[in-house]
């Protein structure tokens, strides 16, 4: 079917509470990917995940890891969240992860940290 | 510092007008350039890559062109339609390897009225 799912698509937490964000695709891919989106910036790059147990940092990884314990799955969490991890994020997937290859996107997960 | 600027950062068309989406950027090396469509709450889709040291690309009413000695994109989008109201994202890539990093740009919010 060709889907990247995410969930919650809202959360609201609070300061110092942990959060987890789920992903799930049912292509196969290898390499999926957290993305966050503040407004007035580009995408940003939190983690990259080669395969199961296979993850490397992006460009913005503190305050947050990951999880791949299934190809079809990853998932972000943040132990004791923060004010300013209040963000929409984006979970993608590729097919093997070279870089121009096309990225398929869930529909994000609004998450306020109050 | 930004590395992918677009312009302009919204613009406001009448249904059935033409309009032109601009981005520069200053990656290097730039592999690929890739359009997106993010409509409002949801993820990016892949609209059109463009590879070619000049190339251009076609996708029904949306057409696009790369300029790499200039680093500089258009999309244009034909006779527009209520459902072209959306962000419209520049992503370049650096390398088309598994080592690449794709560079987003913040986007170009679109609203097409009647």
């Amino acid at each position: 079917d060709m889907k990247v799912t995410q969930m919650p698509r809202y959360l609201i937490k609070r300061m110092g509470e942990n959060v987890l964000l789920e992903c799930g695709q049912d292509m196969s891919h290898e390499t999926m990917y957290w993305y966050r989106q503040d407004p007035g910036l580009g995408l940003q790059l939190i983690y990259i995940s080669y395969d199961v147990d296979s993850n490397s940092e992006g460009d913005i990884p503190k305050g947050y890891r990951v999880s791949r314990k299934k190809r079809e799955h990853f998932s972000l969490i943040l132990d004791s969240a923060k004010t300013n991890q209040t963000s929409v994020y984006f979970c993608a997937s590729s097919l093997s992860g070279q870089s121009n290859e096309r990225l398929f996107f869930g529909h994000g997960t609004k998450l306020s940290v109050l | 510092k930004t590395q992918v600027e677009q312009s302009p950062q919204s613009l406001v068309v009448r249904q059935g007008e033409n309009c032109v989406l601009q981005c520069n950027y200053s990656v290097t090396p730039d592999n690929h350039l890739r359009w997106f469509k993010q409509d409002t709450g949801k993820g990016l889709v892949s609209l059109t890559v463009l590879v070619d040291q000049k190339d251009k690309t076609s996708n029904g009413r949306y057409s696009a062109t790369l300029d790499k000695d200039a680093k500089h994109s258009t999309l244009h989008i034909t006779a527009t339609l209520l459902d072209d109201t959306a962000t419209y994202i520049c992503v370049v890539g650096d390398r088309g390897s598994a080592l690449g990093r794709l560079h987003f740009g913040a986007g170009t919010q679109l609203i097409v009225i009647p």
